[in-house]
């Protein structure tokens, strides 16, 4: 799995878009880019996966450039409640099994 | 779809002893993983299965660790002759068929071995 890098920290302001990046510049051609969170005491929740094209879901969006080493997940309107910890992951998507490598993440503070 | 569930939430235990989590998957999901977070960590994979075969299993911690899912609904993971290190969060995930790349997380085990 290509390895990612995530800045360890962020705040937005309520109301506001999040923008969290992320760098895996070795990705390969068939790696997908997945974002899980992790709200305090509670286990990781997915958001979103893609590939090449950007993708928008009803909880974010992802940008991914078109040389695929970094993507960006926006949230639109945060709220309090999307203060976690955001883990952006590269991996193989086929049918042998997802074992997802979760790094450190990015832990987002939503400020009022 | 009620959710993964595991128990118990919290277990505290004496080094040495042996501790069994229990995992329920939602309904219908094949696949179910383990996961182990320690304290400022992210998860970090142990075992999956897909129904009631076990296809991964390299990356448990030790021969201490061991996991069974009999019936392909829930799971147990075991911890023999638990050791301090083995504090950690155990998180368990299901994902339905097709669709691996969502799993669902329940809200873990927490241990604490003194």
């Amino acid at each position: 799995d290509a390895k990612t890098t995530q800045p360890t920290s962020m705040d937005c302001a309520e109301g506001r878009a999040a923008n969290l990046p992320c760098n895996h510049s070795t990705i390969s051609g068939n790696e997908y880019v997945y974002w899980y969170r992790q709200i305090h005491s509670q286990g990781p929740q997915y958001i979103i996966h893609g590939l090449k094209n950007n993708e928008t879901n009803e909880m974010a969006s992802l940008i991914i450039t078109e040389d695929r080493k970094s993507s960006t997940l926006i949230l639109p309107h945060a709220t309090l409640r999307d203060t976690a910890v955001y883990y952006c992951i590269v991996r193989l998507y086929n049918n042998a099994g997802n074992m997802l490598t979760f790094g450190g993440g990015t832990r987002l503070m939503v400020k009022p | 779809d009620t959710g993964v569930s595991q128990n118990p939430r919290h277990k505290i235990t004496k080094r040495g002893q042996n501790v069994t989590f229990r995992c329920d998957p939602i309904s219908e999901h094949n696949r179910l993983y383990w996961y182990r977070q320690t304290l400022g960590q992210g998860p970090e994979f142990l075992t999956y299965f897909q129904n009631e075969a076990q296809l991964e299993k390299s990356r448990l911690l030790s021969d201490r660790f061991s996991a069974e899912r009999p019936k392909g609904s829930f799971s147990t993971l075991e911890i023999q002759r638990t050791e301090q290190g083995d504090s950690a969060m155990y998180l368990c995930a299901s994902t339905r068929r097709g669709q691996d790349y969502e799993q669902y997380f329940g809200p873990g085990t927490r241990l604490t071995v003194t």
